[in-house]
Formats: structure tokens, sequence, C-alpha cells
């Protein structure tokens, strides 16, 4: 599983209320990314980071905010929570292994907004 | 900005039969291309990929093939059994997996009968 935790596993909340989605890795790589899954839309990229500090957009970032303050932290951001941010989130990481990259998911974590 | 189609939606086999999924992508400049299994209530694992140098792969009873001037890729999963039942996505990307920037397509639904 690449040493990757997201936390919650479960939240609702309600509308217009700010969430806040962690994700941790324990191996010190340098991506981490977030991705939300829908029916009938696979997993599209929310928001990623290529360093602490340094983050970019994805397809699908508004009404989304990222910060990594450590390596190991990526934080995901609902500043005003709306029912259509209600999903599964998944965190990611790259991970290199024998001069190759792959993509490893963490667990996820459903994020209702009632 | 790439474009995954992914087809079909849904597969439904017999056990032991082969199942096959087909993705076409849009950027010509893509060449990391990676498919994962997801079960229900799962992360997304991947499961193979392949790179745009090479044209297939194989692992044990799946294999990947890319068409890169057709612009299309396939997973073929051979003598499938009832636990390959999953929701299979493919994705692209042209960073060759190094940095994040996957492209999903919106999944394929494998159902394997007994």
């Amino acid at each position: 599983d690449a040493g990757i935790t997201q936390s919650p596993r479960h939240k609702v909340t309600e509308t217009g209320t700010p969430v806040t989605l962690r994700c941790h890795q324990t191996e010190n790589h340098r991506y981490m990314y977030w991705y939300r899954q829908d029916p009938g839309h696979g997993l599209r990229l929310i928001h990623y980071s290529y360093g602490v500090k340094d983050t970019d957009k994805g397809e699908v970032s508004d009404g989304y905010s990222v910060s990594r303050s450590k390596t190991e932290d990526f934080l995901l951001t609902l500043e005003s929570a709306t029912s259509s941010q209600t999903s599964v989130y998944f965190c990611a990481i790259t991970v290199s292994r024998g001069g190759t990259y792959e993509q490893y998911f963490g667990p996820g974590t459903r994020l209702t907004v009632t | 900005g790439e474009n995954v189609e992914q087809h079909p939606s849904t597969l439904s086999v017999q056990e032991g039969d082969s199942a096959v999924i087909k993705c076409t992508y849009s950027d010509s400049a893509s060449n990391y291309f990676p498919w994962y299994k997801q079960e229900l209530g799962k992360r997304p694992q991947l499961i193979i990929d392949i790179r745009s140098n090479v044209g297939e792969k194989k692992d044990q009873r799946i294999a990947v093939t890319l068409n890169k001037t057709a612009k299309h890729f396939s997973l073929h999963i051979t003598e499938t059994q009832p636990e390959d039942s999953a929701v299979y996505f493919c994705a692209a990307s042209r960073y060759g997996g190094s940095q994040g920037n996957l492209i999903f397509g919106k999944g394929t639904k494998l159902s394997v009968k007994p």
C-alpha cells in the first residue's frame, strides 16, 4: 500500500461548512495527488503537489484548495462544502521503482455533504 | 488537454473466457498507460502498465497492447475467474508516470459468471 493513509475515512457534513481531508505518507515521496471519484466520471484530478509548498491545479480544482507544509502530509480543503462535492476522495503518490514510476492510491475518504 | 475514452462500460463474460477492454487517447504526447483494478469499496490498484516504447506487455493472464499510431491501448484478460470481477480503469499521461496528471477513462465494470 506504499504507506499511504487518509483521514477521516468517512465524513458527513452540512452545506456551507469547511472540511479538511488529510493524506499522510511515510516514505518521503515527492509527488502527491488528490482525486475525486464519482459514478460515471471515473477518477478526476483535483490538485497535486510536487514538493513542500509546491502545488498545482488539476482538471476539477474549483471549490478546493490544498496545502503541503511537510513532505508527508497533503491536505485538501473544501472552503464551503456543497452537495456537488459529495464524493469519494482518493489521495495518491508516485513511487519510483527500479527506474520506473507508478502511482499508488490511498484507501479513500467518503464525504457526504447534506 | 488529454481525453481518454474507455469501452465498454460494462462487460459480462463466462468464467474461463477472455475479456478485452479498449481505450483511446487524444494527446499524441502521452507516453505512459497504466491500468487499475478497483474492487467494490476498495482503492484502485495498479495491475499493469505500458510505456510508449513498447507494443505489448504480459503478466500471467493479463496483457496490454498499445497502438501509438491509432492512439489506442487495450487490456486483455485470459482464462477469466470470478475474482477478476471488478471495475477496471485505463489512464494516460504524457510524463512517463514520473509525475501526476493521469487522465482516466470512466471505467469498465467486468462481471465474470461462474
